[in-house]
């Protein structure tokens, strides 16, 4: 079956734009994790969303950042503002439960 | 809090085998992975092995888990130009399932 997939694949975006990033977990899988991975940096947990649990936002790196979830599936990363160090690959992964977690392709966000 | 450690670097030649060492923290890890990522491309789940085993063979791959040690290795036989890559040691655990705690990655090197 397809895995996770995430859109755009590669986005450009001016300083202090807003921008979106989509993930499409695999189907039936409850949980939903966003990573961010920037240049020369391991990963950073950022968000998590388990079923229809309060997600766990306790690695957003500040207000501009923020996360839903619709309809227990699809996810939306939105960055308000953005500031060149937010220049990163955006990861986004899911799985059954607290079973094992698979990684979409990423989203590579520029910020000029 | 959980913490995963892994060398950053490995060169071997081509058709040697190669060893990735990995130790972590968290006792109660459950499951522990080993990811890859190719130059621009997003995490490959290669293998993962629950924290109840002590070894895992798949293909040219094999996995080993000593528990009292906390230590993972990844062993690549017969290693390809094509397995050039960073690998991602990474475990989730009872006090962070809803996580995964990624080591720094290990940038394998093959030389023909």
């Amino acid at each position: 079956g397809a895995g996770v997939s995430q859109s755009p694949s590669n986005k450009v975006t001016e300083k202090g734009k807003d921008v979106e990033l989509r993930c499409d977990p695999i189907s039936g899988h409850t949980a939903l994790y966003w990573y961010r991975q920037s240049l020369g940096q391991g990963l950073e947990f950022l968000i998590y969303f388990q079923g229809n649990s309060a997600p766990d936002k306790s690695g957003l790196p500040s207000d501009r950042f923020s996360a839903e979830r619709t309809g227990g599936s699809v996810s939306t990363l939105t960055i308000q503002r953005t500031q060149q160090e937010d220049s990163a690959v955006y990861l986004c992964a899911s799985s059954l439960d607290r079973g094992v977690k698979y990684f979409g392709p990423g989203t590579r966000l520029t910020v000029t | 809090g959980e913490d995963v450690e892994q060398s950053l670097f490995l060169s071997v030649r081509e058709g040697d085998s190669s060893v990735i060492n990995c130790t972590y923290t968290d006792s109660s890890s459950t499951y522990l992975y080993w990811y890859k990522q190719e130059p621009g491309a997003g995490l490959q789940l290669l293998t993962y092995i629950f924290s109840n085993m002590d070894m895992k063979q798949d293909q040219r791959l094999t996995v080993l888990l000593n528990k009292k040690d906390k230590h993972l290795s990844l062993r690549i036989a017969d290693t390809q130009t094509g397995d050039s890559a960073i690998y991602f040691c990474a475990e989730t655990g009872e006090t962070s399932y809803d996580k995964v705690i990624f080591g720094p990655g290990t940038s394998l090197s093959v030389i023909p």
